[in-house]
């Protein structure tokens, strides 16, 4: 049964403009959420993350939204440049163990 | 972050042989993890490579069939047995350090015939 959810595989962006990923999970326990990206041949790359406690994380263009009652996360990305062309996957885990339950990722394009 | 390699990156199997999968990483870790990542599916926890004692593994995966060892602090082998078609995917180990983020290494693509 998969508890993270991406229900758009693919999006297309113009450079410049916003990125908007989103991802929900069915499990309340989850208490920290991760993004990574993926280039094709290589492994997941951290992006950024948020814990529970708290419902926005900036670092630099990423921003991560979390909305607890709706169980929802987004990532935005700002500007999007052609470079963040890739696989973004959502990750979440709970305080029960160390495991990430994953999505199955949103191919992402951004194009010039 | 660690670096972390794995070997081989990539590898063409036959049906009923074994592949064991190296992680090296390139400082000491606490946690160490294997993962697969079948063909469009998302990235699924095999197992929790433990230090020094058996590797804790996720439902729907046993020992006979992947069997780990963590000999120290920074390597880790993941052996797929009996392969068959089935089996073909990304394995991924990953670590952690005591907080939640995990870091990937790079995968290996097993291809079964």
């Amino acid at each position: 049964d998969q508890q993270v959810k991406q229900n758009s595989p693919s999006l297309s962006v113009q450079e410049g403009r916003i990125s908007i990923l989103n991802c929900d999970y069915t499990n309340s326990m989850f208490d920290y959420f991760l993004w990574y990206k993926k280039y094709p041949a290589e492994g997941p790359t951290f992006l950024i993350s948020i814990s529970s406690i708290k419902d926005k994380n900036e670092d630099g263009r990423f921003t991560v939204f979390l909305n607890k009652s709706a169980k929802h996360l987004s990532l935005h990305i700002v500007p999007s440049q052609p470079g963040d062309s890739a696989v973004y996957f959502c990750a979440a885990s709970g305080n029960s163990g160390y495991a990430l339950n994953f999505g199955k990722g949103t191919s992402l394009l951004v194009t010039p | 972050s660690a670096v972390i390699s794995q070997k081989p990156s990539r590898d063409i199997c036959q049906r009923g042989t074994s592949l064991t999968i190296q992680c090296q990483v390139d400082s000491q870790v606490t946690m160490m993890f294997w993962y697969r990542q079948q063909p469009g599916q998302s990235l699924t926890l095999i197992a929790t490579a433990n230090q020094g004692s058996e590797a804790t593994y996720e439902s729907g995966f046993v020992i006979d069939k992947f069997p780990i060892s963590r000999p120290n602090l920074t390597f880790s082998t993941l052996t797929v047995s009996n392969m068959s078609p089935e089996d073909s995917s990304i394995y991924l180990c990953s670590v952690g350090q005591g907080s939640d983020t995990q870091y990937f290494g790079p995968g290996t693509r097993l291809t079964v015939l």
